[in-house]
């Protein structure tokens, strides 16, 4: 099983403020690579797939990057409603499986 | 407009069964692969199952293999899970979740559209 590794558990920021996300796996999952953000008390929602590629509707401030084991999402300047936790998801080997999260949290 | 209601979760006794049924629309349901992911109670998200488009190809974690079952009625744009001999850690918030293709083993896309999920909790 591929395990995902997320950094750090928590980032305090200021709205404004540039915040990198970094997820790791413990071996090369190419690109196969999602974020997604969760708001306290709903779903999911899908930010970035293949690891570069934004989904639909997701403002251009959300970027990701990286291949292989080495991951980050980053947010150029944080929105008062991307305050959230950000899980990573690889689909390159069975079974999926998802990183622990970062919550992005208001200094 | 995209929607995915869950339903069928309650409270249910260990070693027991339940059925949780999701409802599709706003989309062409039999050309997309189907996943079930849950989330325990203010703990991170756990893949459970997926299923492709046309129902052929599945797949179970190994948590849950031999006790839970995914399907789908395309006819009726419904997915299920039938989930027996359920564990108090099975306990958590089950979302439907629909892929971005119609391949639950493909390497590429990511999980486009969940439904807000149904709660299921395992106590004697």
């Amino acid at each position: 099983e591929i395990v995902l590794t997320q950094s750090p558990a928590t980032l305090s920021l200021s709205p404004g403020e540039r915040a990198t996300l970094s997820c790791r796996a413990s071996q090369s999952v190419s690109n196969s690579l999602a974020w997604y953000q969760q708001m306290p008390g709903q779903a999911p929602r899908l930010l970035i797939y293949d690891a570069s590629n934004r989904a639909t509707g997701i403002p251009a401030r959300f970027s990701g990057s990286g291949s292989g084991t080495d991951f980050s999402l980053t947010i150029s300047s944080l929105e008062p409603e991307d305050f959230a936790v950000y899980y990573c998801q690889q689909r390159s080997n069975w079974p999926l499986t998802f990183g622990g999260g970062t919550k992005v949290e208001i200094k | 407009e995209v929607q995915l209601v869950e339903s069928g979760g309650g409270l249910v006794q260990p070693g027991g069964s339940l059925r949780l049924s999701c409802s599709a629309s706003g989309f062409s349901f039999n050309n997309y692969a189907m996943h079930w992911v849950r989330q325990a109670p203010g703990r991170g998200l756990e893949y459970v199952s997926s299923l492709s488009s046309n129902g052929f190809s599945t797949y179970h974690a190994d948590s849950v293999k031999g006790r839970f079952t995914i399907s789908r009625d395309n006819s009726k744009n419904t997915l299920f899970l039938q989930m027996s001999s359920l564990r108090v850690e099975d306990t958590a918030v089950y979302y439907c979740v629909k892929d971005m293709g119609p391949y639950s083993s493909s390497s590429r896309g990511g999980f486009d559209y969940w439904g807000q999920g149904t709660l299921v909790t395992v106590s004697s």
